[in-house]
């Protein structure tokens, strides 16, 4: 049971380029969750599913797209990445009747 | 506007040395406060959920207590491997499946 895991690890792109995050979890989530950490800020809700085929904005998302064609993944794209996008990025999941959320370990991406 | 403040932003303990963490909150309806450990580099941790007031749980040196405004982590003899950064979180509105993170407490325990 490997829980909640995020590719990659680590990403530097040029300001314009594009590139897709992956977020995979083994527990049967219904609810999976794509946030940003930036220093001296909370964690940030970029987008959200509540299940399969489902998805929706959170607090910070423009610049972002989301896809959850299967239950177990959740997509989050760059489609033309800005050094404000520079974050670390956390993925998280939760099962349907709880509230707690299980992250990820995360993907530090640097945009130049 | 439902928001989370964490106080001190950060904490200097020596190794044995208790204290406690704050988490103040405003929510329109709670449905659960959560705690959370980081350590650098890795992703938020769970360590405790509450659901009402008067609740409380513990987990070895860590004991969680929630109040209607506030939640407070008491820390009881610390050691070195408790330093972590420590995160507070609220849901509120379930309609709105959003969770309000505060910016973290960076503890700090010397041996």
């Amino acid at each position: 049971n490997a829980g909640v895991t995020q590719t990659p690890k680590f990403r530097v792109l040029k300001t314009g380029q594009s590139m897709t995050l992956l977020c995979a979890q083994d527990m049967n989530h219904e609810y999976m969750y794509w946030y940003r950490q930036d220093p001296g800020m909370g964690l940030r809700l970029i987008h959200y599913s509540v299940g399969e085929g489902t998805t929706a904005k959170g607090e910070v998302p423009d610049g972002y797209n989301v896809s959850r064609l299967k239950k177990q993944n959740f997509l989050l794209g760059l489609e033309s990445a800005a050094p404000s996008q520079t974050s670390v990025y956390f993925c998280a999941s939760r099962p349907q009747g709880r509230e707690t959320q299980y992250f990820g370990p995360g993907t530090r991406l640097l945009v130049l | 506007e439902d928001q989370v403040t964490q106080s001190p932003e950060a904490l200097r303990l020596q190794e044995g040395e208790s204290s406690s963490l704050n988490c103040s909150y405003t929510v329109s309806g709670l449905r659960g406060l959560f705690w959370y450990r980081q350590d650098p580099g890795k992703g938020p941790e769970f360590l405790f959920t509450l659901y009402s007031a008067g609740e409380e749980k513990e987990k070895e040196r860590l004991k969680a207590t929630l109040t209607k405004k506030e939640s407070f982590l008491h820390i009881t003899a610390p050691k070195p491997e408790d330093s972590a950064t420590y995160l507070c979180a609220v849901q509120g509105d379930p309609g709105t499946y959003k969770y309000i993170f505060g910016t973290g407490t960076r503890l700090k325990v010397l041996a």
